[in-house]
């Protein structure tokens, strides 16, 4: 399966800020996926992110608060914009790299906002 | 609204015991269901997908069911070992067609030495 590399793994950040978070996998795929896992509790998808169009958002979650780039079938960045300490949460990317249905996902990124 | 339970946040069992993990969905006809597997600081791993038309999966000690009339899943570890300790999630794909994959509550198991 995929090997998937995220930035960075943890951060602390001041409210009101913006962090760029990456995700870089070692193989091309169609389709990346961001979740949330916010303490303790499970994960919530956030958006699919497909190469050349705009990423779809679930209910709940907005692009100006979340913008997603995809600029090829490697990578991609979500950006927690204008953080306030609710978003404190491991951010994860993932991706189906068989085209089986079945989810390969980096570490997480782990963010704190004081 | 639409909902992915699992059963306990929290199961205890004994070493050898059969571990039993629920997953209860409403609101969702999907095509097939996913278990992963979670460790502290990491991500989920993968571990079986079950479709709507087999009754029964398994993997080594690892045995799934998948009742689309119950709208529920059962997870089974046999023979469980302190090394089984970890988060278990259940997932689905509302669609079928893998542009959406929704994770249940989640169950941490400790198997006990």
């Amino acid at each position: 399966s995929a090997v998937i590399s995220q930035k960075p793994s943890r951060d602390i950040c001041q409210r009101g800020t913006s962090l760029t978070i990456q995700c870089q996998v070692d193989s091309q795929v169609t389709m990346m996926f961001w979740y949330r896992q916010q303490p303790g509790q499970s994960l919530t998808l956030i958006a699919t992110a497909n190469q050349g169009s705009e990423a779809t958002y679930e209910s709940g979650f907005v692009i100006d608060k979340f913008p997603i780039s995809r600029p090829n079938l490697t990578f991609s960045t979500l950006t927690v914009s204008n953080m306030s300490p609710e978003d404190s949460s491991i951010y994860l990317c993932s991706v189906d790299d068989t085209g089986a249905n079945v989810l390969t996902f980096g570490a997480g990124s782990r963010l704190t906002v004081l | 609204s639409q909902k992915i339970e699992q059963n306990s946040e929290a199961l205890n069992i004994q070493e050898g015991k059969t571990a039993t993990l629920t997953c209860n969905y409403t609101n969702y006809s999907p095509a097939y269901l996913q278990w992963y597997r979670q460790d502290p600081g990491r991500g989920p791993v993968f571990l079986l997908l079950i479709r709507e038309n087999e009754k029964e999966k398994r993997k080594e000690r690892l045995k799934v069911t998948f009742d689309t009339t119950l709208k529920q899943s059962l997870f089974h570890i046999t023979a469980s070992q302190p090394a089984d300790s970890a988060t278990y999630l259940c997932a689905l794909d509302p669609s079928g067609t893998g542009n959406q994959f929704y994770f249940g509550t989640g169950t941490s198991l400790t198997v006990i030495p």
